[in-house]
């Protein structure tokens, strides 16, 4: 079993759909958990991050954490074209560790 | 800069020649970190400089691969004898403890 599973997609909804994305991880010593967005041809950026569990909200986009079910998600609320991308979660243990990430899901928001 | 900077942005060699990738990191960030990404596999993770620390090297995949970061700041990853299957994109990213990291937009390599 891989530490962090993530459906690579890709996940294909009509613009101003509500987009639900999510990864299942192993290791229950994650605390920090994040969420990037990769355009194609470039690197990733950050888009969420969360310190243990809860929901966090900025703007369009909001990324829950159940360490209980060891499942993390991300929502984006009114979906744009410019959403299309790839979504990759990623997590550590301790603030000094690595993080482990998702192999990225390939969104696809339809005019 | 404003973020971390790789060079160049697109290599293509021919098998057995070696190569080196150059990043540069945000100003201050302590932790550099190396990263191949081929399609459809996702992120591995290859190498990590941490301060003045000795680097964790526990993600290179051969004794091909070798990196070093002078002076805490710029790194340059280097593959001798490059094969095929170094065909990828090389990510790095730069961070601060407790946060996430910011990458770079990579390095191209095609090995052919």
């Amino acid at each position: 079993q891989k530490e962090v599973e993530q459906d690579p997609g890709p996940l294909s909804v009509p613009e101003g759909a509500i987009v639900s994305l999510n990864c299942t991880y192993s290791n229950s010593a994650f605390q920090y958990f994040m969420w990037y967005r990769q355009y194609s041809r470039k690197g990733p950026e950050l888009l969420m991050y969360t310190y243990s569990s809860g929901n966090k909200e900025d703007g369009r986009f909001t990324a829950q954490v159940d360490k209980s079910s060891k499942y993390i998600s991300l929502f984006i609320r009114d979906s744009q074209p410019s959403d299309s991308a790839t979504y990759l979660c990623a997590m550590r243990r301790g603030g000094a560790d690595g993080l482990t990430f998702g192999k990225g899901t390939h969104l696809i928001i339809q005019p | 800069g404003a973020g971390v900077s790789q060079s160049p942005s697109n290599k293509v060699t021919e098998k057995g020649k070696d190569v080196e990738l150059r990043c540069d990191p945000i100003s201050g960030h302590t932790a550099l970190y190396w990263y191949r990404q081929s399609l459809g596999q996702g992120l591995e993770f290859l190498i990590y400089f941490q301060g003045n620390s000795a680097p964790d090297k526990s993600g290179l995949p051969s004794d091909r691969f070798s990196a070093e970061r002078t002076g805490g700041s710029v790194s340059t990853l280097t593959i001798q004898r490059t094969q095929q299957e170094d065909s990828a994109v090389y990510l790095c990213a730069s961070s601060l403890q407790s946060y996430g990291y910011t990458f770079g937009s990579g390095t191209r390599l095609t090995v052919v």
